[in-house]
């Protein structure tokens, strides 16, 4: 079973705009990252928010996490053509070996 | 990208074969994973290692096993492969940042089954 849900599950903007993806997931969590995946190729971290944080930044990335609500968003701000990717959200279980429990993603595409 | 190779990298093989993918990692990580990729689930875990010979199962282990005789192997085997099981499979590590909580990808192993 997945643990997070991103919504959407697609989403098309145009550069320079920003690109806002939220994750919902079920259980206690050590903390929740995020992911990127180009086209046939791994995923890489983008960004890890402990439970005990409320919002963390990095370049033009914005992480949220409600914990009441169990849920978090991903802003990505001054979109690029580059930035074209699936993202997705994984979350880190409380009491787990690290075993990250992966939604099915987002598809962002942004247009030159 | 953590020290991580996957191989094959592509294969297809024939129902009823076994197949191992092999997940070699260089920075001594304790922890690796392997998932599985399919349109719709995002990324599943199948099994994972937490030091030599020290293997459990993930959410989707049926028909799959795994072995770690070595820190730096870590070894997934379809013991007779079948249709469902074509997938994109991702070995994984955990990284040793200060969090210690960082998951590392390699770049995945393409598995046909026909």
């Amino acid at each position: 079973s997945q643990q997070g849900e991103e919504d959407p599950q697609a989403l098309s903007i145009q550069e320079g705009e920003n690109a806002t993806m939220n994750c919902s997931y079920k259980t206690s969590i050590n903390n929740l990252q995020w992911y990127r995946q180009n086209s046939g190729r791994g995923l890489v971290h983008l960004i890890l928010i402990r439970s005990n944080e409320r919002e963390k930044h990095s370049g033009r990335l914005r992480v949220t996490l409600d914990t009441s609500k169990k849920s978090s968003s991903l802003l990505i701000t001054a979109s690029r053509a580059a930035d074209t990717a699936s993202y997705f959200c994984a979350t880190d279980e409380s009491g787990g070996y690290n075993k990250l429990i992966f939604g099915a993603g987002t598809r962002l595409a942004v247009h030159p | 990208d953590a020290g991580i190779t996957q191989s094959p990298r592509h294969k297809v093989t024939e129902t009823g074969t076994p197949v191992t993918l092999r997940c070699h990692q260089t920075e001594n990580h304790r922890y690796m994973y392997w998932y599985r990729q399919d349109p719709g689930h995002g990324l599943r875990l199948i099994h994972y290692s937490y030091g030599v010979k020290d293997t459990d199962k993930g959410e989707v282990s049926d028909g799959y096993s795994v072995s770690r005789s070595k820190t730096e192997d870590f070894l997934l085997t379809l013991e007779s492969a079948t249709s469902s099981q074509t997938s994109v499979y991702f070995c994984a590590v955990r990284g040793q940042d200060f969090s210690g909580n960082t998951i590392y990808f390699g770049e995945g192993s393409w598995l046909t089954v026909v």
